[in-house]
């Protein structure tokens, strides 16, 4: 089955440790997105990579750390300099051509105590 | 001004109502219109495109307005399992193509 896939599901992490969200796609999707939505709140965009061993800021970076060395792997570091980081992590696709038709992984509920 | 606008609910409405929800968006320019679904603490899903001409999948109808920069979902016969929280998505061109999220309106429909 095609799909997008994120682990864990549930994260839990002392204050001040780094953490890296996995995420991985095989709808040979070039375009990937990593999202953090926290409650009354949209979606707000981290990092995006529209190709292989490129990424892009989104509207709130500071903090996260991306790497794209593999088409289907978008994998997210939040860092200790990340001020708030318990929220809800999702991470999405796109088909070639197109940014608007997302497709979004499962998610991850990282709590930091 | 947010960019998306939409009033987060709940809309608690019964088996069979027809409800409608409404979507502004700040941005002229802006270029592709959706609603994604989202149920509790899972991810969202595409549930339509949105037309200029409007368009319909079954129960589901959504329509732009652009003269005002509004779009709607209308859900014809509400069933238990419609209830979730709808996003509406709004996307323009700019460098790459920015798509932008709304808060999301809740949907209670109540047996």
């Amino acid at each position: 089955d095609g799909g997008i896939t994120q682990s864990p599901k549930y994260l839990f992490r002392k204050e001040g440790q780094n953490v890296t969200l996995s995420c991985e796609q095989n709808l040979n999707h070039d375009a990937m997105y990593w999202y953090r939505q926290d409650p009354g709140q949209g979606l707000r965009l981290i990092y995006y990579s529209q190709i292989v061993n490129d990424f892009q800021k989104g509207d709130i970076a500071e903090g996260y750390s991306v790497s794209r060395e593999k088409k289907e792997s978008f994998p997210l570091t939040v860092t200790s300099a990340q001020k708030n980081p318990t929220a809800f992590y999702l991470c999405a696709s796109s088909p070639p051509g197109t940014a608007d038709t997302q497709y979004f992984g499962p998610g991850t509920r990282l709590t930091v105590l | 001004r947010k960019e998306v606008e939409q009033d987060p609910g709940p809309f608690n409405v019964p088996e069979g109502a027809t409800v409608a929800f409404n979507c502004t968006y700040s941005n002229s320019a802006s270029q592709s219109f959706f609603w994604y679904r989202q149920d509790c603490r899972k991810e969202p899903k595409l549930l339509m495109s949105v037309y200029s001409s409007g368009n319909e999948d079954g129960r589901f109808t959504a329509q732009l307005n652009r003269a005002s920069q509004y779009i709607s979902l209308l859900i014809r016969d509400s069933k238990l399992s419609d209830s979730a929280t709808y996003l509406c998505v709004v996307s323009h061109s700019g460098g790459y193509q920015k798509v932008t999220f709304g808060t999301g309106t809740k949907l209670q429909v109540i047996p």
